[in-house]
């Protein structure tokens, strides 16, 4: 079973509107954070957003804030007043206390392609 | 300099070749990651040093090398490789607390011919 799922390959939004990226996870872990990333054409990826899994309320970041519903598993970015800047993937990941590599490893989702329309 | 870099941005490669990949982090952390990034998959973890410590490497081929001279610098040794690997290699940093955030690279684009 996947880890993180990210159901929208693609998504379209008007400059200056709000757009929500969805992202559901898997985890039998009570202690875990989850993170979202953003990687423009360039290549870099672009830390955004993080929630640990017992910070009660949603993560936000300028622009940027965590929809975090924990019970359903779910954990979906918004961006709030979209610019053509923000076109690009991003991606969701997670980081699980009891993971392998030492709870170092980050697993990520497919990616959800945004581009963002003048 | 500040982050993450990498050197070099873009590489083309026979398969006989042997060739180095270079992370730098100026953020002062202390774990340092190597990612593959192929089309149409998610980002795949390679290794991960802590305290200059190998901690993982998740099964990846012998064909694949790291070295961690320093908490500040991550090589990855590359030789004999297939096309099969040409990817985006990235390169990440955070401190060794396993809540912390990654930063990543701008990452090495991969061709093996």
């Amino acid at each position: 079973a996947q880890k993180i799922t990210q159901t929208q390959p693609g998504m379209f939004v008007q400059e200056k509107e709000a757009v929500t990226l969805d992202c559901t996870y898997d985890t039998s872990d009570q202690s875990y954070g989850l993170f979202w990333y953003k990687q423009p054409s360039s290549g870099e990826m672009i830390f955004l957003i993080y929630q640990g899994s017992y910070d009660e309320q949603n993560a936000t970041e300028g622009r940027y804030s965590l929809n975090f519903q924990k019970a359903r598993k779910s954990a979906n970015l918004v961006i709030s007043a979209s610019q053509l800047g923000d076109s690009a993937m991003y991606f969701c990941a997670m980081r699980e206390l009891n993971s392998g590599a030492g709870s170092y490893q980050l697993t990520f989702g497919k990616g959800t392609k945004l581009s963002v329309i003048p | 300099e500040t982050g993450v870099t990498q050197t070099p941005r873009h590489l083309v490669m026979g398969m006989t070749n042997k060739k180095s990949l270079k992370c730098e982090q100026h953020l002062g952390h202390n774990a340092m990651y190597w990612y593959k990034q192929s089309a149409k998959k998610p980002l795949e973890l390679m290794f991960v040093y802590s305290l200059e410590e190998r901690v993982e490497n998740n099964s990846v081929p012998s064909r694949f090398s790291p070295e961690c001279p320093n908490s500040s610098h991550l090589f990855l040794h590359l030789h004999t490789l297939q096309p099969e690997d040409s990817a985006l290699y990235l390169c990440a940093s955070s401190q060794a607390g396993w809540g912390d955030t990654q930063y990543f690279g701008p990452g090495t684009r991969l061709t093996v011919l």
